[in-house]
């Protein structure tokens, strides 16, 4: 069955620094997405992405993050500049198109900023 | 107010009980909607859509009322492996919005 792939599945950064989540969606889905969820907290959406721009993003989604689809095959959020909460599992979405929104997630990354 | 919003958890219940969960939402453009399962520290894995009068997958049902902004699960017969947090989720566009979930404990 195919499936989102996320890596690393943990990564641990000091504050301040940048940091770059990978994903590889699903291959015939055109729709791709970022949420976080903070511990303990709902999932939030971050952004969405579809034809190699952004279409929606969050109040979250500021200056600080940045995402990329660089190759036919992966997605990226990049983190500038790290705070201390930014800590949360990342998870990356795709769905087959907007019309057919049931979207599938990635096992996630877990961030955490020390 | 919240987007989305849960019955509060968690809900503990013996194996083979019947238990239902209740979601409302205040966007009324919220084009469809989901409910989704997450295991503790796991990624939301889609359970099943909810797109009129409501669908019914196995021992699930799910029902939506449009006219009170209102989504229900109902879980038939209640498995150990049912224990996990239930999630109530809009689609706007295509974009999520997740209620804060239910978390459902089953019982032997």
């Amino acid at each position: 069955e195919p499936e989102v792939t996320q890596t690393p599945s943990h990564q641990v950064t000091q504050m301040g620094q940048e940091v770059i989540l990978r994903c590889v969606p699903i291959s015939n889905h055109l729709y791709f997405y970022w949420y976080r969820q903070i511990l303990g907290q709902k999932v939030e959406f971050l952004v969405s992405f579809y034809n190699n721009e952004i279409s929606e993003k969050s109040e979250i989604f500021d200056d600080q993050f940045s995402v990329e689809r660089p190759d036919g095959s992966n997605f990226t959020l990049k983190i500038r500049s790290t705070k201390l909460e930014d800590s949360a599992m990342y998870f990356c979405a795709s769905s087959v198109d907007r019309g057919i929104p049931e979207a599938f997630f990635g096992q996630g990354t877990r961030l955490t900023v020390v | 107010r919240k987007e989305v919003e849960q019955d509060p958890g968690p809900f503990n219940v013996p194996e083979g009980a019947t238990v239902a969960f209740n979601c409302t939402y205040s966007n009324s453009a919220s084009q469809s909607f989901f409910w989704y399962r997450q295991d503790c520290r796991k990624e939301p894995k889609l359970l099943m859509s909810v797109y009129s009068s409501g669908n019914e997958d196995g021992r699930f049902t799910a029902q939506l009322n449009r006219a009170s902004q209102y989504i229900s699960l109902l879980i038939r017969d209640s498995k150990l492996s049912d224990s996990a947090t239930y999630l109530c989720v809009a689609n706007q566009g295509g974009k999520l919005i997740f209620g804060q979930g239910t978390e459902l404990s089953v019982k032997p």
